[in-house]
């Protein structure tokens, strides 16, 4: 099945920007997703991107999409304090409801 | 906008005791899903039902069942509470993307 990996913590600065990188193996996932789970909440979806496309971009948030490497990204600019959060990758198929989720990557925003 | 309540954010309960875990939507949406979420380990899937009364395993349903009487609310059972269940339980509905529910924080002494 899917396999979804990601870095398990990141470190910025306030007023950088992060980038959150996410790997997966199955070439035929159709809908990639990022979710971001504030401390004690659920997971609340950001943005997600289709296998057709390479780039999506929402006010602060870019998603890039290499399909060749299958290699997803997100990167926040001009993180802030509030950007603190776990970020969930996850992959899914045409025909599926059930994603494969990564496991997350805290990112940690620092003054 | 997506409404997914889960009953209770934080639940404290004892070793064999029947715990029941509520989730419920107002979207009228087929699809509902239980994860737990622990450290390190990231979402498990439990339980997840396409229909009322309709109930398939996930990946982790051991020492767990469900209940989906009616469409809107899914429940999750521990039938004996053990201390290896104290854990973050997700109830989530939808298809492409999930929609999530704040989550419930369940110990059990």
């Amino acid at each position: 099945g899917e396999d979804v990996e990601q870095s398990l913590f990141l470190s910025v600065r306030e007023g950088d920007s992060s980038v959150i990188n996410c790997t997966y193996t199955d070439s035929s996932s159709t809908y990639l997703y990022w979710y971001k789970q504030e401390p004690g909440a659920g997971l609340q979806l950001l943005t997600y991107i289709f296998s057709n496309m390479d780039m999506k971009q929402d006010q602060r948030l870019t998603v890039l999409l290499n399909k060749k490497d299958k290699h997803l990204s997100l990167r926040i600019a001009d993180t802030q304090t509030g950007d603190s959060a776990i970020y969930f990758c996850a992959g899914g198929k045409g025909g599926s409801y059930i994603p494969t989720f990564g496991r997350g990557t805290s990112l940690i925003v620092h003054p | 906008d997506v409404k997914v309540t889960q009953s209770s954010r934080y639940l404290v309960k004892r070793t064999g005791e029947k715990v029941f875990l509520e989730c419920v939507q107002d979207m009228d949406h087929e699809n509902m899903f239980w994860y737990r979420q622990d450290p390190g380990l990231g979402l498990r899937l439990i339980y997840f039902s396409y229909d009322v009364k309709m109930k398939e395993k996930g990946d982790i349903p051991e020492g767990y069942s469900v209940s989906r009487e009616k469409k809107e609310r899914f429940s999750l059972i521990l039938e004996s509470a053990s201390t290896n269940q104290t854990s973050m339980y997700l109830c989530a509905i939808g298809g492409q993307p999930q929609h999530f529910g704040d989550g419930t924080r369940l110990s059990i002494l």
